[in-house]
């Protein structure tokens, strides 16, 4: 069954390093998001990105994040300069089609440390 | 804005006995409803959603969810509870507002299952 995947499982950096974290959606999707959930809280969507662009980004999603899809199979999100704040785990998701009914796939995610 | 809330941040049950999950939903429009689960050190895994087919809704597990509008209502049940169950469960919302549809979660509910 396909499924996306996330690498690293776990990072963990200094602050004010910068961090990539890498996607792979499931393969003929064209939808692509990204969400973090910090330790205790609730899933909090970041962006999303179709056709190269960005569609919709969060309030999170400031000038120190971006998003960007380098070939035909990654997705990645980077953050220029890491705050103690961004530590969380990092869910990539990923959708066929455009629409509030189509099911979006969750990878198993990247746990960010930032010490 | 659409929005969900779940009641209960733990619930435990007896292995065996009724498993009953609360989320009521805050929705300007029809609203497009999901349950995700989380095990341990995992990503999101879908186990059902509504997308206004039919009020009952089947999913993976053993586990169902029925849509009340009059109560704005969308609990998940299962008949008997396995220890398999537990694990994190949230609620969510599509944002159909957007062109690439983020989903809005709730807050979570762990369930523990007692042997």
């Amino acid at each position: 069954e396909p499924e996306v995947t996330q690498t690293p499982s776990h990072q963990v950096t200094q602050m004010g390093q910068e961090v990539i974290l890498r996607c792979v959606p499931i393969s003929n999707h064209l939808y692509f998001y990204w969400y973090r959930q910090i330790l205790g809280q609730k899933v909090e969507f970041l962006v999303s990105f179709y056709n190269n662009e960005i569609s919709e980004k969060s309030e999170i999603f400031d000038d120190q994040f971006s998003v960007e899809r380098p070939d035909g199979s990654n997705f990645t999100l980077k953050i220029r300069s890491t705050k103690l704040e961004d530590s969380a785990m990092y869910f990539c998701a990923s959708s066929g089609l455009a629409g509030p009914t189509d099911t979006q796939y969750f990878g198993p995610g990247t746990r960010l440390t930032v010490l | 804005a659409q929005s969900v809330t779940q009641l209960g941040s733990h619930v435990s049950v007896s292995e065996g006995a009724l498993v009953l999950l609360r989320c009521n939903y805050s929705s300007s429009v029809p609203p497009y409803l999901f349950w995700y689960v989380q095990y341990p050190n995992q990503g999101l895994q879908l186990l059902l959603k509504y997308t206004s087919a039919a009020t009952l809704v089947k999913g993976i597990n053993g586990f169902e969810a029925e849509f009340k509008k009059s109560e704005t209502s969308f609990h998940l049940t299962k008949p008997s509870a396995h220890m398999s169950d537990a694990a994190e469960y949230f609620c969510a919302v599509s944002d159909g507002d957007s062109s690439a549809s983020k989903i809005i979660f709730g807050s979570g509910t762990r369930l523990s299952i007692r042997p």
